[in-house]
């Protein structure tokens, strides 16, 4: 099975860095994806990370450590529509192409 | 198409009715997903289709859950005799599994349809 921990929630400032951790349990591992979901709206992909490393896109980045069975999300200059949950997903080994997803962190951004 | 959409977006019914929750996928897309989302809790995994056939289905909470999918695109879930724990939010993902390892494929999901059983 697949245990997904992440915090539930976070504050930040506008304009600041945040980090968003993620860390799992897995029997295998087949990638680890980051979604972004606003309240009352579906959630939209943000990051698959398979490798160990930094992967960078704009003010978004996420680091994978698979021996350590753990994943960031990091935030630049925060917005305040990037107020929302930010849900971790795990993808498990073989055959099994379905993610399993954290509860998510839900990150509130304020002036 | 666009986008994953859903129907209905929104539906209030009683305890003990049955539902019927639709899907259409993005165009050309062979995998189909149903999550059901509760306030607080994280997405939780359902039944997937890979074309017609359902795979996994491990996921569905009773046998009052059903699904099927048709034509390699539309879906429907179906719940019968609903009961008030299934009050939630129904989402239903979406991707393209290309070749023999679909392991970096990305899910579109769409705006879900919110189900309230009174």
């Amino acid at each position: 099975g697949q245990n997904i921990d992440q915090p539930t929630e976070m504050t930040a400032t506008e304009g600041a860095i945040v980090q968003i951790n993620c860390t799992y349990q897995t029997s295998g591992f087949n990638g680890l994806f980051w979604y972004q979901q606003h309240a009352g709206e579906a959630p939209t992909f943000l990051s698959y990370n398979v490798l160990d490393g930094l992967e960078e896109k704009g003010r978004f980045s996420s680091f994978l450590s698979r021996s350590k069975g753990y994943s960031y999300l990091l935030l630049k200059e925060l917005q305040m529509k990037d107020s929302a949950s930010y849900l971790c997903a795990v993808r498990g080994p073989g055959g099994s192409y379905i993610p399993t997803f954290g509860r998510g962190t839900s990150l509130i951004v304020h002036p | 198409g666009a986008g994953v959409s859903q129907s209905p977006s929104n539906k209030v019914t009683e305890k003990g009715k049955d539902v019927e929750l639709r899907c259409d996928p993005i165009s050309g897309h062979t995998a189909l997903y149903w999550y059901r989302q509760s306030l607080g809790q994280g997405l939780e995994f359902l039944i997937y289709f890979q074309g017609n056939s359902a795979p996994d289905k491990s996921g569905l909470p009773s046998d009052r859950f059903s699904a099927e999918r048709t034509g390699g695109s539309v879906s429907t879930l179906t719940i019968q005799r609903t009961q008030q724990e299934d009050s939630a939010v129904y989402l239903c993902a979406s991707s393209f599994m290309r070749g023999r390892n679909p392991a970096g494929e990305t899910q579109y999901f769409g705006p879900g349809t919110r189900l309230l059983v009174l």
